[in-house]
């Protein structure tokens, strides 16, 4: 069954303090992953998409990087507004009509 | 400016109230799907839809209908709401379903 498990629930950052976050996932064959950002009371808001181990995309203070069986958003040097809950998902190659979400990491940054 | 429109964005209704929540693009995107999200599940696929008059079941479509008569508009019908369907509803769209870009604002459903 194809699952995405994302952690920590939650996690809190002093401002400039960097750390990561982990999707980890089971499919039976990966077309994509994707990485969102969730303010409260809005839609997801697309980052990035990965398709291959080794792969890694970069944008601003947010970097994402895969592997066979997980990928991480690394957050360097936040600031408050990187707040957000951060959602990945996955596409399966057998089934990429669907999109499988993990449930999120609720980051709150500091000043 | 590229957008998923959706309406209402907070609804309180009472169970066995059909009700019709709509969602529109307005980038001629081939793919829309609606996907519900509680608190510790993530989001869950309800429908999606490859393009006009093709739709599928995701996840958890039970309880749910949709309809895709027009590329642009893919509304999400509940025939007879249950307090379990209170939830937040999310619309995305995206041109062929090779990625998922774009999502609505949410519609905030209580069902009492």
């Amino acid at each position: 069954e194809d699952q995405v498990t994302q952690s920590p629930e939650a996690l809190r950052l002093q401002e400039g303090e960097s750390s990561s976050l982990n999707c980890s996932y089971t499919v039976s064959g990966l077309r994509g992953l994707f990485w969102y950002r969730q303010d409260p009371g809005k839609g997801p808001e697309f980052l990035f998409t990965l398709y291959s181990a080794g792969e890694e995309k970069e944008k601003e203070r947010l970097k994402a990087t895969l592997t066979k069986k997980e990928s991480f958003l690394h957050i360097t040097a936040p600031k408050p507004e990187d707040s957000a809950t951060y959602l990945c998902a996955v596409q399966a190659v057998g089934n990429f009509n669907k999109f499988y979400f993990g449930s999120g990491t609720k980051l709150n940054v500091k000043p | 400016e590229a957008q998923v429109t959706q309406n209402p964005r907070y609804l309180i209704t009472v169970t066995g109230k059909k009700l019709t929540v709509t969602c529109s693009q307005n980038m001629n995107h081939e793919y829309m799907s609606w996907y519900r999200q509680d608190p510790g599940l993530g989001l869950r696929q309800i429908y999606y839809s490859m393009n006009v008059e093709v739709t599928d079941k995701g996840d958890v479509p039970e309880g749910y209908k949709v309809s895709r008569k027009e590329k642009r508009n893919f509304p999400l019908i509940l025939e007879s709401p249950s307090p379990n369907q209170t939830s937040l509803y999310f619309c995305a769209s995206s041109l062929f379903g090779t990625d998922l870009a774009f999502f609505g604002q949410g519609t905030r459903l209580t069902v009492v």
